[in-house]
């Protein structure tokens, strides 16, 4: 049973255009919140994240959007580039030890020109 | 030079082989992880070792075993793998500074593993 779900498996976007990638989680327990960015061949790369404490949290052309009470969270990308195609993971933590994250399956974003 | 380096990047062996991944981080963590990414699944979380120490195995068959000589080298020793074993296995680092941190996850490149 998946922990945290991303339940588009892909995305197009035209450039310039915003790109809203969902992730929703059943574990109340998750406190801290991670998104990264995954190209092919290489590892995936932290790209934004938010605590429990806050419904959003920005950085650049990013935004993360927390949304507690319907276990949801979104990644907000404005505007689009060519260079932002790749698969996006969503991330929660649960603070027991605080290094146990758990992974959604991803989403294939594509930016297109 | 990325701060998690991974070797081999990538890996074809026979179920009857015995081979190890290693991994290095320069970013002076304390703690490492490894995962497993099969196609069309998520991350699934092998193991973590804190200061050298394993706190976490997630239910890992025993062979896959690993191997945690110091803070900065993490290895993974592989022994009569099945088919299904073929994945990407990532590690990671992280500062480990305990419960209640934000911290997050810095990861190598990965091996691709093939199982014959």
């Amino acid at each position: 049973d998946q922990q945290v779900k991303q339940n588009s498996p892909s995305l197009s976007v035209q450039e310039g255009r915003i790109s809203i990638l969902n992730c929703d989680y059943t574990n109340s327990m998750f406190d801290y919140f991670l998104w990264y960015k995954k190209y092919p061949a290489e590892g995936p790369t932290f790209l934004i994240s938010i605590s429990s404490i806050k419904d959003k949290n920005e950085d650049g052309r990013f935004t993360v959007f927390l949304n507690k009470s319907a276990k949801h969270l979104s990644l907000h990308i404005v505007p689009s580039q060519p260079g932002d195609s790749a698969v996006y993971f969503c991330a929660a933590r649960v603070d027991n030890y605080g290094q146990n994250f758990v992974f959604g399956p991803g989403t294939r974003l594509s930016v297109l020109p | 030079e990325t701060g998690v380096t991974q070797t081999p990047r990538h890996l074809v062996m026979g179920m009857t082989n015995k081979k190890s991944l290693k991994c290095e981080q320069h970013l002076g963590h304390n703690a490492m992880y490894w995962y497993k990414q099969s196609a069309k699944k998520p991350l699934e979380l092998m193991f973590v070792y804190s200061l050298e120490e394993r706190v976490e195995n997630n239910s890992v068959p025993s062979r896959f075993s690993p191997e945690c000589p110091n803070s900065s080298h993490l290895f993974l020793h592989l022994h009569t793998l099945q088919p299904e074993d073929s994945a990407l296995y990532l590690c990671a680092s992280s500062l480990g500074r305990g419960p209640s941190t934000n911290e997050k996850l810095f990861f190598g490149s990965g091996t691709q593993l093939s199982v014959l």
